[in-house]
C-alpha cells in the first residue's frame, strides 16, 4: 500500500525567510509519479509540480525548489524568501502508474499548514 | 477555458439520502477524478474515469459511484449517506498526459450530512 507522510503539521516562519516542507512516501512500485499541490483558504488544489520515479533531477521554479531523493524516499519542497501570500496548506501526493492516463490512483498526505508572518 | 466548476458548493442532506455531486471540466479534459476531503486531512482518493469508463477506484464502499459524460462533465453519487460522509468533496480533471500538466482542481462542495 501507498503512503504519504508530512511530518511538519504546522509551520510559522517570517516574510523572507527561508521554509523547507518535508515529504517521506512508500511505495512498492517501481513506476510512481509525485506532485506537490498548494491549497488556499478558497479550497482548490493548486498544481506546483511533478516528478516520476525515474527523473531524480532537482528543480527550481522562482521561489520554489524541489528535492528529490529516492534512496530516501523524500521529495522535500523548498520555498525561499517567504511571503504572506504563500500561507497556505500544502499537499504532497504520490501516484500510481496508470496505463491510461499516466498517473492513476493518488495518495495524498495530511498536508502542512505554512503561516508566513508579515 | 473555464477551469473546473463543481456545483452545489454547499449541501446539507439527511443520514439515508442520496447526493449527487456535479462536475464540470475544461474541454479535452478527458480524466477525472474525485476525491473526499475531511477536515485537516488529505483528500482521499474515490475514483477516476477517463473516456467515460472507471479508471481505478480507491477504498470507498460501493455507495460511492460516478458518471462521466461526453461533454466533460461527470457526477459523483453518494447513497445511504452516513454521519461521516461530511466531507470536502474534490473533483480534479486532466488533459490525458496527467503527468505533464498535473489535474486541475475544482473549489470542491462541501456536504454535511446530519
Amino acid at each position: 500500500a501507498q503512503k504519504v507522510t508530512q511530518a511538519q503539521t504546522e509551520i510559522s516562519v517570517v516574510e523572507k525567510e527561508d521554509v523547507t516542507l518535508d515529504c517521506v512516501y512508500e511505495t512498492r512500485d517501481t513506476t510512481y509519479y509525485l506532485f506537490w499541490y498548494k491549497q488556499p483558504p478558497s479550497g482548490e488544489l493548486v498544481f506546483l509540480i511533478r516528478r516520476n520515479s525515474f527523473d531524480e533531477q532537482n528543480e527550481i521554479s522562482g521561489r520554489y525548489s524541489w528535492n528529490f531523493q529516492k534512496s530516501t524516499s523524500s521529495f522535500n519542497f523548498t520555498i525561499t524568501a517567504s511571503q504572506v501570500v504563500d500561507s497556505a496548506v500544502y499537499f504532497c501526493a504520490l501516484s500510481e502508474a496508470n496505463r491510461n492516463t499516466n498517473a492513476g490512483k493518488s495518495t495524498f498526505g495530511d498536508g502542512t499548514t505554512l503561516t508566513v508572518k508579515p | 477555458e473555464t477551469g473546473v466548476t463543481q456545483s452545489p458548493t454547499h449541501l446539507i442532506k439527511t443520514r439515508g439520502q442520496q447526493v449527487t455531486l456535479r462536475c464540470s471540466s475544461q474541454s479535452g479534459h478527458n480524466t477525472v477524478s474525485w476525491y473526499q476531503q475531511a477536515l485537516g486531512q488529505g483528500p482521499q482518493f474515490i475514483f477516476q474515469y477517463y473516456r467515460e469508463e472507471e479508471n481505478g477506484r480507491g477504498n470507498f464502499p460501493p455507495r460511492f459511484s460516478g458518471l462521466q459524460f461526453p461533454n466533460y462533465s461527470s457526477e459523483l453519487n453518494v447513497n445511504a449517506l452516513e454521519l461521516d460522509d461530511s466531507a470536502l468533496y474534490l473533483c480534479a480533471s486532466s488533459l490525458p498526459q496527467t503527468v505533464t500538466y498535473g489535474y486541475t482542481f475544482g473549489s470542491g462542495t462541501r456536504l454535511t450530512v446530519v
